[in-house]
Order: C-alpha cells, then structure tokens, then sequence
C-alpha cells in the first residue's frame, strides 16, 4: 500500500461547480499535512495546511480525520484558474529527516 | 519563507555522462531534499542533502548514482551520474525550516538521449 494515496482524476468540472479531493495515508503517526498545487511543467506551492480542526482559506476547505487518516479538500466556486494538479501531502512522525511524501496527485480541469 | 535558485533549468545530455545540478537558498534552512518527478507522476523523494554529511539516500536511490554535496546550510548539488534515457525527469530540489512546509525550486529538466 502506497503511503499516501489519491484518485489520480481527472475531475473535469465546469465553472462555478464545487469539487472534492480525497486522500488517504497509511501511517497512523503522520504529523503533518498540507495540499500543494501544481500547474503544468512548474514546481509545487503550498496551497494550505491541513489542521486537525479543518481549516478555510477563501473557496478552499481542508479537512482532516486521524481515525480514518483521511485528508479532504473542497473548492467552491471552482474557477478556470483552478486548473491544475493538486497534491495531498504528508510528513509521517519519526525520524531525523522530517521528509515529505507525496500523492500521486489529482488533475482538475475546469471547463468554460 | 525560502526562495530556491535551481539551475540549470533544463539539460540534453548524452548517455553516459554525468551531471550535477546546484541548489540555492536564501536562507539558512533546516532540511534540504532532492526529488524526482517522471512524466505523468508524482515527486518520488531520492534523498536529504545533510549537511556536512552523506545524505541520506530512500529505497532505490544510491550515493554512486546520485551523489549529493551539501556544505553549509543554504547550499546542495545533486549529481546523476553515468546516465541512461531512464535517468530523463524533473529533478526538484526542496527545502524547509523544521515541521514547515517545504519550499521548492523550479526544477531541472533533464533529457538523455
């Protein structure tokens, strides 16, 4: 089982509709959690943490489930901009190299 | 925050050559890692860059393809050594202060033919 796991999409969504993201992690001591962004042939950005109460940065909801280790986001209001792949990470506990791990990725593409 | 100066951005390079790819930070980060990202994937992490130190290389990954230099604290390379076609990727170099999110460069295209 991969560490951390996410339906590869693609979404394809008109504008306006929201759309949900979903991933999984499988060590249950993972510390930390954040959703990247990546548009086409350019590096990764921090599109938000994740907290343990979820948490809301405009249209985007990130939610967390440590019993389910589970990590969700939401976007409302999905905009043509919002096109890109989006990743679910996680940094597990332990360990001196405070690594990340990353998702396969979800490709979202909003139509006109 | 942290701003990472990659370079070479991109490279075509003939089999059986080596090269190495220089990471720059603008400040004096905690953890420096190498990741590689083939078409249609995700980043699989090749190694932290510790400094002073010899890396430490994830499953799959080895120093005497992948050597990694990291002399202080805001600067690492990452040398692919003796390349194939398969060696062709993004390689992305990555940094972060402790617990934070990390920080990426722009990447390093890499073509072997």
């Amino acid at each position: 089982r991969k560490e951390v796991e996410q339906d590869p999409g693609p979404f394809n969504v008109p504008e306006g509709a929201t759309v949900a993201f979903n991933c999984t992690y499988s060590n249950s001591a993972s510390q930390s959690f954040f959703w990247y962004r990546q548009d086409c042939r350019k590096e990764p950005k921090l599109l938000m943490s994740v907290y343990s109460s979820g948490n809301e940065d405009g249209r985007f909801t990130a939610q967390l489930n440590r019993a389910s280790q589970y990590i969700s986001l939401l976007i409302r209001d999905s905009k043509l901009s919002d096109s890109a792949t989006y990743l679910c990470v996680v940094r597990p506990y332990g360990g001196a190299t405070n690594k990340l791990i990353f998702g396969t990725g979800t490709l979202l593409a909003v139509q006109p | 925050s942290a701003v990472i100066s990659q370079k070479p951005s991109r490279d075509i390079c003939q089999r059986g050559t080596s090269l190495t790819i220089q990471c720059q930070v603008d400040s004096q980060v905690t953890m420096m890692f190498w990741y590689r990202q083939q078409p249609g994937q995700s980043l699989t992490l090749i190694a932290t860059a510790n400094q002073g130190s010899e890396a430490t290389y994830e499953s799959g990954f080895v120093i005497d393809k992948f050597p990694i230099s990291r002399p202080n604290l805001t600067f690492s390379t990452l040398t692919v050594s003796n390349m194939s076609p398969e060696d062709s990727s993004i390689y992305l170099c990555s940094a972060t202060f402790w617990n934070t999110e990390a920080f990426f460069g722009q990447g390093t295209r890499l073509t072997v033919v």
